[in-house]
């Protein structure tokens, strides 16, 4: 089992520019999480979904970030424009279950740097 | 200016010797816990999990304790090894949603 594939794995950029960072889900997993992780917040939540549809956005910071799920292996997180307090290490999760019953799959993260 | 971050507690323990790791979760409603660790420049990973009508669970030199009573949680890990190194986190359900501690960052001593 490859686990959850996440690219790419650093991405620097600079302010005002388009970020898209990509995830692959296990399969079969029927839910799919996206983090954002930072020193001064921690691990929080932005987004989940459930076979494909997003069910709780409610952590995304603002309309800068939008994340799609256009099939059960595929999933984007896109944040236009960018900005340096964006600067954080993104994490794409998945799960056979709800998180309430089950543990999260993590992937290896995608470390953003956007100066 | 000046940034603020977290500052993560640190355990520094023996090689060898017992680890514990304690962490105050925030909400009486939630009903499932989970302890993940992660090393530098990778994911959490998951160790063990905890259901709110257990107050003991055991695994492989893991043990995690939950007192609903002082909404506290803690890991055990039995004859820590230097691969025990890195920053442990607990995790909460609260609102369908897995919600996370700060961490607690394990350095072990050789």
């Amino acid at each position: 089992d490859a686990g959850v594939i996440q690219s790419p794995r650093h991405e620097v950029t600079e302010m005002g520019q388009e970020v898209t960072l990509r995830c692959k889900p296990i399969s079969g997993h029927d839910y799919l999480f996206w983090y954002r992780q930072t020193m001064m917040r921690g691990l929080e939540l932005l987004i989940y979904f459930n076979n494909n549809v997003p069910i709780d956005d409610s952590g995304m910071p603002e309309d800068r970030f939008s994340a799609k799920m256009p099939n059960a292996s595929f999933s984007t997180l896109k944040i236009q424009p960018s900005e340096p307090r964006d600067s954080a290490v993104y994490f794409c999760a998945s799960s056979p279950t709800h998180s309430s019953t089950g543990e999260l799959f993590f992937g290896e993260g995608s470390r953003l740097t956007v100066l | 200016g000046e940034s603020v971050g977290l500052h993560l507690p640190t355990l520094s323990v023996q090689e060898g010797d017992n680890s514990i790791i304690n962490c105050a979760y925030s909400n009486s409603a939630s009903d499932y816990f989970i302890w993940y660790k992660q090393e530098s420049g990778k994911g959490p990973q998951f160790i063990i999990d905890i259901r709110s009508n257990m107050d003991k669970r055991q695994g492989q030199r893991v043990t995690v304790l939950l007192n609903k009573t002082v909404k506290h949680l803690s890991l055990q890990i039995a004859a820590t090894q230097p691969g025990d190194s890195a920053v442990y986190f607990c995790a909460e359900n609260y609102g369908n949603k897995l919600v996370f501690g700060a961490g607690t960052i394990l350095r072990v001593k050789s």
